[in-house]
């Protein structure tokens, strides 16, 4: 099966600093990949839908200067978290789904604690 | 605005019950309904796809429907196993090609 990976697994970061959490395609090309978050037993929020080579789509509520997303290539897209805050301390989940594809597949999910 | 509501929030059974969980949805414009797996802390494992078309899929000792008209799925699970303790998700595919997602149902499975 399709198989989505994520980089790093857990990162805890000072307040301020800004962090990089990559979404990888590992053996299909992923023409559109998505970003999610999710707080403590709740579900995902969809933030963002990054089409490859173009800017991507936020969410209401989403602020793009904040949650920067990268879709440089058909297998990676990275989300950046810039001037990090505890509030931004969440589960953050990428997906990903090929071309005229039915299915999206799913990242392990990345645990940011901002202290 | 598309609205998936899950049923029960929390579930509690011994092990071997068949169990059944819900999912409403409030627009019944879908491309297709997904249910998914999540373990504490872990991304999620897709366990059955229905299209909007069709009326249920199985996969092993899972089963799902789909009943697009009345905004409802179901999730039937036979003979649980504490292996089978997990959050399950429920997600539609609205008009807009976005995948919209329920709260989950926390599952536990007493051995």
């Amino acid at each position: 099966g399709a198989v989505v990976s994520q980089h790093p697994s857990r990162v805890i970061c000072k307040s301020g600093t800004s962090v990089k959490i990559e979404c990888r395609s590992l053996d299909f090309q992923a023409t559109t990949m998505f970003w999610y978050r999710q707080f403590p037993k709740q579900s995902l929020m969809l933030m963002a839908t990054s089409n490859e080579g173009s800017k991507a789509t936020y969410e209401q509520g989403v602020e793009k200067d904040k949650f920067l997303i990268n879709h440089a290539s058909l297998t990676l897209s990275t989300l950046t978290v810039t001037s990090a805050h505890p509030e931004d301390s969440s589960f953050y989940i990428c997906s990903a789904r090929t071309s005229g594809g039915n299915e999206q597949f799913f990242g392990p999910g990345t645990r940011l604690t901002v202290l | 605005k598309q609205e998936v509501t899950q049923i029960p929030a929390a579930l509690s059974v011994p092990e071997g019950e068949n169990l059944v969980l819900n999912c409403s949805f409030t627009d019944s414009a879908i491309y297709n309904l997904q249910w998914f797996r999540q373990d504490p802390g872990k991304g999620l494992t897709s366990l059955l796809l229905i299209q909007s078309s069709q009326r249920e899929q199985t996969s092993g000792r899972l089963n799902a429907s789909l009943d697009k008209s009345s905004g409802r799925s179901t999730l039937y699970i036979a003979a649980s196993q504490p292996g089978d303790s997990a959050t399950y998700l429920c997600a539609v595919r609205d008009s807009s090609y976005k995948l919209i997602f329920g709260s989950g149902t926390r599952l536990l499975v007493r051995p």
